[in-house]
């Protein structure tokens, strides 16, 4: 069925680092896929998404692109800032029907120090 | 734009009690899902309702929990009774039904629930 795995947690930079955050999926078809972050104490925000094979979906500063060949849709971010602390979700729709329905990755934390 | 709009933002109650969480979508939105986010089992989807008619209730955890949508604009997650492992944060999100591309869901800030 389909699926989302993240890596693992917390990731903690200094600030200027490069930033990645893995994410692999399992689905059928070629669904959209998206990023969402969830900054503290507020709800999942939609930070960047991509609909097709190898589009590049990016947003202050953030990138990801859609690999139909590798099943990956990494974020990524050349140079980190503290604001960008945070809980990232990668997320792709359920292929069982056009319900809507998302499945997210269990999020990783991102830990960005001065 | 107004955003999907929850509340109460907080609740604290006693054990036992009946808690009523609101919910208002985006005005457009026919798409509406309720979760439920802790530290132990990260975020979960309770159930979610397409053109206000419930779709997958699979989600919700027990009897106790219920929820309606009248409407279009409004949706109610209802807790009765009310225990201790049902502290969490509550989130309602909508999101476009369509024939094109699943359209991403808009999420609110959530209400944070602790039933003492």
């Amino acid at each position: 069925g389909d699926s989302v795995t993240q890596m693992e947690g917390p990731v903690t930079l200094s600030e200027e680092a490069f930033l990645t955050i893995n994410c692999t999926y399992t689905a059928t078809g070629y669904p959209s896929l998206f990023w969402y972050v969830q900054y503290p104490g507020e709800g999942l925000q939609l930070l960047l998404k991509a609909t097709k094979a190898d589009d590049k979906g990016s947003n202050k500063g953030f990138e990801a692109t859609y690999r139909k060949e590798t099943t990956s849709f990494h974020l990524e971010k050349g140079s980190v800032q503290v604001s960008d602390s945070a809980v990232y979700f990668c997320a792709l729709p359920t292929s069982s029907g056009n319900t809507g329905k998302l499945i997210f990755g269990q999020g990783t934390t991102l830990q960005v120090k001065p | 734009d107004a955003g999907v709009i929850q509340s109460p933002r907080h609740e604290v109650t006693e054990m036992g009690q009946e808690v009523t969480l609101r919910c208002k979508p985006i005005s457009g939105h026919n798409s509406l899902f309720w979760y439920r986010q802790t530290m132990m089992r990260g975020l979960e989807l309770l159930i979610y309702f397409n053109n206000n008619v419930p779709i997958d209730d699979s989600g919700m955890p027990e009897d106790r929990f219920s929820a309606k949508m009248p409407n279009a604009s409004f949706s109610t997650l209802k807790i009765q009774p009310s225990e201790p492992r049902d502290s969490a944060v509550y989130f309602c999100a909508s999101s476009f039904r369509g024939q094109g591309r699943v359209q991403p869901q808009h999420f609110g800030d959530g209400t944070r629930l602790s039933i003492l």
